[in-house]
């Protein structure tokens, strides 16, 4: 255990479900990280949350809404996704956003 | 642009030693990172690398030269369960982290 939790971990979805990812972790970190990771790719940020506020949204489609209620957990609230979002989702924190990221185990995401 | 570059995959024999290359091209340079990932798992911390030079963890060594933006990971006496594929990863001047595609490493009897 890295002290960053992820549920679920695997999720099957149809393009017109509405369904949520959920991270926590436990290490008293500051900022809190979503990537998306495809199979022969780097991994992509997505959101970047310090002390709750967003400070980073790299372009992401609508269809993915984050929200960070407290430093402690991290929510991707998903929507009318499409086949090619299909991939695993990692959430991770660090302290600040100059402290190396502990990373989750992610949500394997299939969209069927 | 900004571009991480390391091979695909590399294998390797039981007990050998292996070096992961890692050149990069980023917007500034703040620390360079390596991860190790098995499959279905959380990436997890190996090292980090700021200033030129080899920094050591036991069986695992980081090398990194800003000048020629360049680093390697070598693993030694290696054992099964460093089949894994690992991450480089710069951090930029605007403290982004961007990821290379990662290094299969297979280990074989």
């Amino acid at each position: 255990e890295t002290g960053v939790t992820q549920t679920p971990r695997h999720l099957v979805m149809g393009m017109t479900n509405k369904k949520s990812l959920k991270c926590e972790q436990h290490l008293g970190h500051n900022a809190m990280y979503w990537y998306k990771q495809s199979a022969k790719k780097p991994l992509e940020l997505m959101f970047v949350y310090s002390l709750e506020e967003r400070v980073e949204n790299n372009s992401v489609p609508s269809r993915f809404s984050p929200e960070c209620p407290n430093s402690s957990h991290l929510f991707l609230h998903l929507h009318t996704l499409q086949p090619e979002d299909s991939a695993l989702y990692l959430c991770a924190s660090s302290q600040d956003e100059t402290g190396h990221p502990t990373f989750g185990s992610g949500t394997r995401l299939t969209v069927v | 642009g900004q571009n991480i570059d390391q091979p695909t995959e590399m294998t390797a024999t039981e007990g050998a030693i292996v070096q992961i290359n890692c050149t990069y091209q980023t917007s500034g340079f703040n620390g360079l990172f390596w991860y190790q990932q098995h499959a279905g798992e959380a990436p997890t911390f190996l090292s980090y690398n700021v200033l030129d030079g080899l920094e050591e963890k036991g069986r695992f060594s980081s090398f990194l030269s800003r000048s020629k933006g360049y680093s390697y990971l070598l693993l030694k006496e290696l054992q099964m369960k460093d089949s894994a594929s690992y991450l480089c990863a710069v951090r930029d001047s605007w403290g982004k982290l961007q990821f290379g595609a990662g290094t299969q490493v297979v280990v074989t009897p």
